[in-house]
């Protein structure tokens, strides 16, 4: 069981660019949650899916940033136009039921120069 | 808003117990009690979590008040390894059972 797997582990974006992080929970966990991480602070949730469902995105910036869970393959995580204060860790995490434990994966770090 | 209090950072030395603790006065009665730790450049990793009764697992001790408003992470004997961002975290209905994280306690493990 590999566990949680992100990719790419580290990404360059010039701003303007797309930038498309993914992220393939642990088999069997429907649950996936993406929480982001500025420099030097903590983890701030952005958005909670369940295949193929948005659950909570209460989290997620209102405009440029897009999430989805397709039935089939990884949860992705879409940021349109980046600009630099986009630079961050991205974390993803998956859980087997809703009021489970986390597992989270190592992170996609994103650079927008 | 993390609804838990945990001091900025502890300090220990190597193979020794210790205790980290939390505050979470406005707990309620079905919220569950989490633990996570992050090590530098890396994801966050379960701990341990509890409800009412203390628990124990391989990694940890989690010890809670008997009126639910503070716990104690114990570490049994801390190796370098164990240095780390702890965070406690109230799994609340209220946030739709997602984790909300705070700041954590910063722990440096001395050798």
């Amino acid at each position: 069981n590999a566990g949680v797997m992100q990719n790419p582990r580290h990404l360059v974006r010039r701003r303007g660019q797309e930038a498309r992080l993914r992220c393939s929970p642990m088999k069997g966990h429907s649950h996936v949650y993406w929480y982001r991480q500025l420099p030097e602070e903590g983890l701030k949730f952005m958005v909670y899916l369940q295949k193929e469902n948005i659950i909570d995105e209460s989290g997620m910036p209102k405009e440029r940033f897009s999430a989805e869970f397709p039935k089939e393959g990884p949860s992705i995580l879409r940021i349109q136009q980046v600009v630099r204060g986009d630079s961050a860790a991205y974390f993803c995490a998956s859980s087997l039921l809703a009021n489970y434990g986390y597992t989270f994966g190592s992170g996609t770090r994103l650079t927008v120069v | 808003d993390a609804k838990t209090t945990q001091p900025n950072s502890m300090e220990s030395n190597e193979e020794e117990p210790v205790h980290l603790p939390c505050n979470h006065s406005t707990i309620s009665g079905t919220d569950y009690i989490h633990w996570y730790r992050q090590l530098p450049s890396q994801g966050p990793e379960y701990v341990i979590h509890g409800l009412t009764s203390n628990v124990n697992n391989r990694m940890a001790s989690l010890a809670i008040a008997e009126d639910r408003k503070s716990s104690t992470l114990i570490l049994h004997r801390a190796t370098l390894r164990d240095a780390a961002v702890y965070y406690c975290i109230l799994r609340v209905m209220e946030y739709g059972n997602k984790l909300v994280f705070g700041a954590g306690t910063i722990l440096r493990v001395k050798s």
